[in-house]
């Protein structure tokens, strides 16, 4: 069966300091993967998606990049955090091409300080 | 694009009751509508969904139904527990969108009240 693993699942940071976000699927091959973050409420916004290796589309302009260096692989980062990045950080994936939705992560708790 | 409306944004039902929680979407050509529930803390988890060619589906407490005329589709619980409790949230897929055409709702807070 597939998983979705995220992490870390909280993570406290000072204002200027970099981030990285690590997620990794397992039991599935070339699966598309998003990341999304929640702030305050409850709107999910997308930030990033990827169909494949090194494919990266960027949905919202702002302070994060992302990465995919293998197929089951994403990776959000950030070279200098900004106080307005804090917020519930999401990874999901779903299977390329298939109309089943999305399984998400269990999602990383960003505080900025 | 596609453009998804969820209604309400909060929703208070004593325990026992029903709640209903209501999507439209903009697009004819979404022919799949998956329903979340995300609890304090936890990503979204899928919780039922229905495809265009079904107007209704249940699975024991939850049903989902499907309007395409009027595009819209609605979430029913019955006999509400406390744990219903959490954050709902409707999508549309429309195929041959960006990013597999996934458009989440903003979300239904249901509390359950005891």
């Amino acid at each position: 069966s597939q998983t979705i693993h995220q992490w870390p699942a909280t993570l406290v940071q000072p204002v200027g300091s970099p981030l990285s976000l690590e997620c990794t699927v397992e039991g599935t091959s070339n699966p598309n993967l998003y990341w999304y973050r929640q702030a305050a409420g409850r709107g999910l916004q997308l930030l990033f998606y990827s169909v494949g290796i090194g494919q990266i589309s960027s949905e919202v302009p702002q302070n994060l990049s992302a990465s995919r260096p293998q197929d089951r692989q994403f990776i959000l980062s950030s070279k200098k955090l900004l106080l307005s990045d804090s917020g519930f950080y999401l990874c999901a994936w779903s299977s390329a091409g298939r109309n089943y939705g999305y399984t998400f992560g269990s999602g990383t708790r960003l505080t900025v300080v | 694009g596609e453009n998804v409306e969820q209604h309400p944004s909060t929703l208070s039902v004593q325990e026992g009751d029903s709640a209903v929680i209501k999507c439209t979407y903009s697009d004819s050509a979404s022919n799949y509508f998956p329903w979340y529930k995300q609890e304090l803390g936890k990503g979204p988890q899928l919780i039922i969904d229905i495809r265009s060619n079904v107007g209704e589906k249940k699975d024991q407490r939850i049903a989902v139904t499907l309007n395409k005329t009027a595009k819209h589709f609605s979430l029913h619980i019955t006999e509400t527990q406390p744990e219903d409790s959490a954050v709902y949230f409707c999508a549309a897929i429309t195929p041959g969108g960006g990013a597999d055409g996934l458009t989440f709702g903003k979300g239904t807070h249901l509390i359950i009240q005891p």
